[in-house]
């Protein structure tokens, strides 16, 4: 696609539940990057891919938060038990590979726990 | 160590005015340096990025200039314009890893 697209682009969901984030990168980009947005912070990094495998996975705050990267293209960051902390913009981003200096961000899932 | 200060969380600039924004770091193991634009409902987007071993880049009316010894870098935007208002958020990458380390934004309104 042309840019780095993520779904839903708004969810809201009970305290609780289990939630999935997609992230469809831009295609040929082999690193892939979850941050979270929470209001009025910067950005604060959660996962790192390079293909299928995730070389750094320092970020996911708890254990209740996990991801997956199929094929080198799709990734799918899945939140269980949400709590109301979690509430959060979740953005994605893309970048050619390892090294390469520019990431290219999605829109972002805002994520609302009630 | 791994913070990057960023300042003001603030400002209001009229047009055709400079703004700038300051970020300080402590980890001298940063080697990357960009800038990002988030417009309201958007991604950032990269707007302009520096390495330590130049003091100042410029890209049209944007400049990044940097202070490797005292761990420093601000952007300033000249000839500022509405279409400037937006939150910037400086950032730091660590030489080997793949993660940006980001500070706390700035929004920015450029008053008609």
């Amino acid at each position: 696609g042309a840019g780095v697209s993520q779904s839903p682009s708004n969810k809201v969901t009970e305290k609780g539940k289990d939630v999935e984030l997609r992230c469809d990168p831009i295609s040929g980009h082999t690193a892939l990057y979850w941050y979270r947005q929470s209001l009025g912070q910067g950005l604060e990094f959660l996962i790192y891919f390079q293909g299928n495998s995730a070389p750094d996975k320092s970020g996911l705050p708890s254990d209740r938060f996990s991801a997956e990267r199929t094929g080198g293209s799709v990734s799918t960051l899945t939140i269980q038990r949400t709590q109301q902390e979690d509430s959060a913009v979740y953005l994605c981003a893309s970048s050619l590979g390892p090294g390469d200096t520019e990431a290219f961000f999605g829109q972002g899932t805002r994520l609302t726990v009630v | 160590q791994q913070q990057v200060k960023q300042s003001p969380q603030s400002l209001i600039v009229q047009k055709g005015g400079i703004s700038i924004i300051n970020c300080a770091y402590e980890n001298t193991a940063f080697d990357y340096f960009p800038w990002y634009q988030q417009f309201p409902g958007k991604g950032p987007a990269l707007l302009i990025a520096i390495r330590p071993d130049v003091s100042e880049k410029k890209e049209g009316r944007f400049t990044i200039s940097f202070n490797k010894s005292a761990k420093q870098f601000s952007l300033h935007i000249m000839d500022s314009q509405p279409g400037d208002s937006a939150t910037y958020f400086c950032a730091a990458r660590r030489t080997g890893f793949q993660k940006l380390v980001f500070g706390t934004g700035t929004r920015l309104l450029v008053s008609p």
